[in-house]
């Protein structure tokens, strides 16, 4: 079945950079359906979505909160996607999921989520 | 792209029916039929319940049904059990091609 593994949990200080994997398994990464998506979850707070690429194509789209401070690459040899943050604050402070489905909805499956702690 | 809207909190009693809703926009919701339901136990990863306003991933109960009317989408549980208290957050896909979720509603379970 669709697994999706990330990498384990980070401390930065702010003004940092943190990267985040997302190895997958179980479906074919690049088959043109499947994009990954990735959201986050402060502490005791919402969902909120950051951005999908569709590692297929390459092509990407970030939520505009985030434009200019992420960045969506994938290594398909590996099926592996990957979610770069820059100018860490103490507002990042979140557990970060990669999630695939189609364009629309996160609709298969998720990681188990990374948390990402930013503090001096 | 402001969050769709959810109640906080609703609840029920083993056996009972409820139903939470989500509010959005004509630019999301309303406009189109990309509502989602996730399922999120403390510490734990989202689980998708319904997709597409009505669809059922396999393996998910059919206790579980969406809907949807207008710019407002409703998830409904019937045969309410213990389990089924959990946060439970919607999304929807936008006309700016992103997605949004909801704020979440945090279901108990009396």
């Amino acid at each position: 079945q669709v697994q999706l593994v990330q990498s384990g949990a980070e401390v930065k200080k702010p003004g940092a950079s943190v990267k985040v994997s997302c190895k997958a398994s179980g479906y074919t990464f690049t088959d043109y359906y499947f994009y990954m998506h990735w959201v986050r979850q402060a502490p005791g707070q919402g969902l909120e979505w950051m951005g999908w690429i569709n590692p297929n194509s390459g092509g990407i789209h970030y939520a505009q909160k985030f434009q200019g401070r992420v960045t969506m690459t994938r290594d398909t040899s590996i099926s592996t996607a990957y979610m770069e943050l820059n100018r860490l604050t103490s507002d990042d402070t979140a557990m970060y999921y990669c999630a695939t489905g189609n364009r629309y909805a996160t609709n298969v499956g998720w990681g188990q989520g990374t948390l990402v702690t930013v503090s001096s | 792209q402001s969050a769709l809207t959810q109640p906080a909190s609703v609840s029920g009693s083993p056996g009972q029916s409820i139903t939470m809703s989500c509010t959005g926009t004509s630019s999301d919701v309303g406009g189109h039929n990309y509502v989602s339901w996730y399922q999120q136990h403390p510490g734990k990863a989202p689980k998708i319940m319904i997709y597409d306003v009505s669809n059922r991933p396999s393996g998910v109960s059919n206790r579980f049904s969406g809907s949807k009317s207008g710019n407002t989408a409703s998830l409904t549980i019937s045969g309410l059990q213990a389990e089924d208290e959990a946060d439970y957050y919607c999304s929807s896909y936008t006309s700016f091609s992103t997605l949004v979720f909801g704020g979440g509603t945090k279901l108990t379970v009396l």
